[in-house]
């Protein structure tokens, strides 16, 4: 059974810093890995999806790589903003069914 | 991006009522979705898998009898929490996934449920 585990569970930089949100999965026949956003009370945004041959995706001001063979995946998101404070998932995908790690969640202070 | 679409976004219900909450996806086919469920402060957990034209595909410790499934089209599927109790209160979102885009999930918007 496929667990996903994100560490920290919470962080709190100041705003201006980079910041690494980390994946780990036990299983690594995966087809693709996704991070999301999630604000209070509210769904999820798809922020960036990689496919199990690829390495790295990147979109504005965040990257994400992923090593399948040793089951990790790191979101490192640069010059961080208080927009940006939120809930952080990870999931893991074998072609459409979804496990989720807890989430870590980001607060960036002014 | 592809939309999925949830609706109601919110319901509150009386214990013992039954809701449906309903799912579709905008702009592909979609032969499977999935319902989860997310509790406060926790991560979504996976109930179940709708497969269009056939029954859904429930996770272990899920009541099939309970949260009924229905996938009758290529763009809709229909969960329906049966007698909710006030321990269904939750937030239920949906996915589909879109075999045409590697596979992708895109997520509705989800349906805050609260049971009184």
């Amino acid at each position: 059974k496929q667990e996903v585990t994100q560490i920290p569970a919470a962080l709190s930089v100041p705003e201006g810093e980079n910041l690494v949100l980390n994946c780990s999965f036990t299983d690594s026949a995966i087809y693709n890995l996704q991070w999301f956003r999630q604000d209070p009370g509210k769904g999820l945004t798809s922020l960036l999806l990689i496919q199990s041959s690829q390495r790295e995706q990147t979109s504005g001001r965040l990257n994400a790589s992923l090593d399948k063979s040793s089951g990790r995946s790191t979101l490192y998101i640069a010059a961080s903003q208080p927009g940006d404070s939120a809930t952080y998932l990870c999931a893991v995908s074998d072609a459409g069914k979804s496990t989720f790690g807890d989430g870590t969640t980001l607060t960036v202070k002014p | 991006g592809a939309v999925v679409s949830q609706h109601p976004s919110w319901v509150i219900c009386k214990s013992g009522t039954s809701v449906k909450i309903e799912c579709r996806s905008l702009d592909f086919q979609a032969t499977t979705m999935f319902w989860y469920r997310q509790f406060p402060k926790q991560s979504l957990m996976l109930m179940a898998t709708s497969n269009e034209g056939s029954k859904a595909t429930y996770e272990q410790g899920v009541e099939k009898d309970k949260f009924l499934i229905n996938h009758a089209s290529l763009t809709l599927s229909t969960l329906t929490v049966t007698s909710a109790h006030p321990e269904d209160s939750s937030f239920y979102i949906c996915s589909a996934s879109n075999p045409g885009h590697n596979y992708e999930q895109y997520f509705g918007p989800g349906t805050r449920l609260t049971v009184t």
